[in-house]
């Protein structure tokens, strides 16, 4: 595609919930980020992968975040009890060889209520 | 692992005067330091790019400079225009080996017409 398409653009869910936020990347791009963004602060890493394999989690909070890229292509960022405190933005971003230049999704915005 | 501090956190400066942003790192071994511009509702989207084997890099009116030794670098935007105004993120890849790339809090940039 043109850029990252991140879907849904903003998810409402009930605390305690399961959710989904899924990433398109850009067309052949071997690396994938999912960074999260609280208001006023700057985006912070959660996982990166190299194809298929999650190359670096050591940003995911706790054994609620998970995330897969079984085709590496599309990923899926799942979030299990979701708690008010999940409540950020997340973003997606891509690059066409892992260090490399990245581009950003729009974003998840992402609510517990 | 990498920390990144960001300065100032607001910025306010009338058109046509430069904008400095300062950013420290901790980690010696970090070899990318990107700059990102995010405007209300968007995207981080970068602007300028710096790797540890260059002290300095200009594009247009922006310009980067890096101190290795000092562990920090620094966002040069010159002749300033109100569609500057943004938030600006400073970020630092972790390491020497893998990926991860980690922000500052951002700086809030305003530029009065």
């Amino acid at each position: 595609g043109a850029g990252v398409s991140q879907t849904p653009s903003n998810k409402v869910t009930e605390k305690g919930k399961y959710v989904e936020l899924r990433c398109d990347p850009i067309s052949g791009h071997t690396a994938l980020y999912w960074y999260r963004q609280s208001l006023g602060q700057g985006p912070e890493f959660l996982i990166y992968f190299q194809g298929t394999g999650a190359a670096d989690d050591s940003g995911l909070p706790n054994d609620r975040f998970f995330a897969v890229r079984p085709e590496g292509s599309v990923s899926t960022l799942k979030i299990q009890r979701t708690e008010r405190g999940d409540s950020a933005m997340y973003l997606c971003a891509s690059s066409l060889i892992v260090g490399g230049e990245a581009f950003f999704g729009q974003g998840t915005r992402l609510t517990v209520v | 692992g990498e920390n990144v501090e960001q300065h100032p956190s607001t910025l306010s400066v009338q058109e046509g005067d430069s904008a400095v942003i300062k950013c420290t790192y901790s980690d010696s071994a970090s070899n990318y330091f990107p700059w990102y511009k995010q405007e209300l509702g968007k995207r981080p989207q970068l602007i300028i790019d710096i790797r540890s084997n260059v002290g300095e890099k200009k594009d247009q009116r922006i310009a980067v400079t890096l101190n290795k030794t000092a562990k920090h670098f620094s966002l040069h935007i010159t002749e300033t225009q109100p569609e500057d105004s943004a938030v600006y993120f400073c970020a630092a890849k972790d390491g020497a080996v893998g990926f991860k790339t980690i922000f500052g809090a951002g700086t809030r940039l305003f530029v009065k017409a």
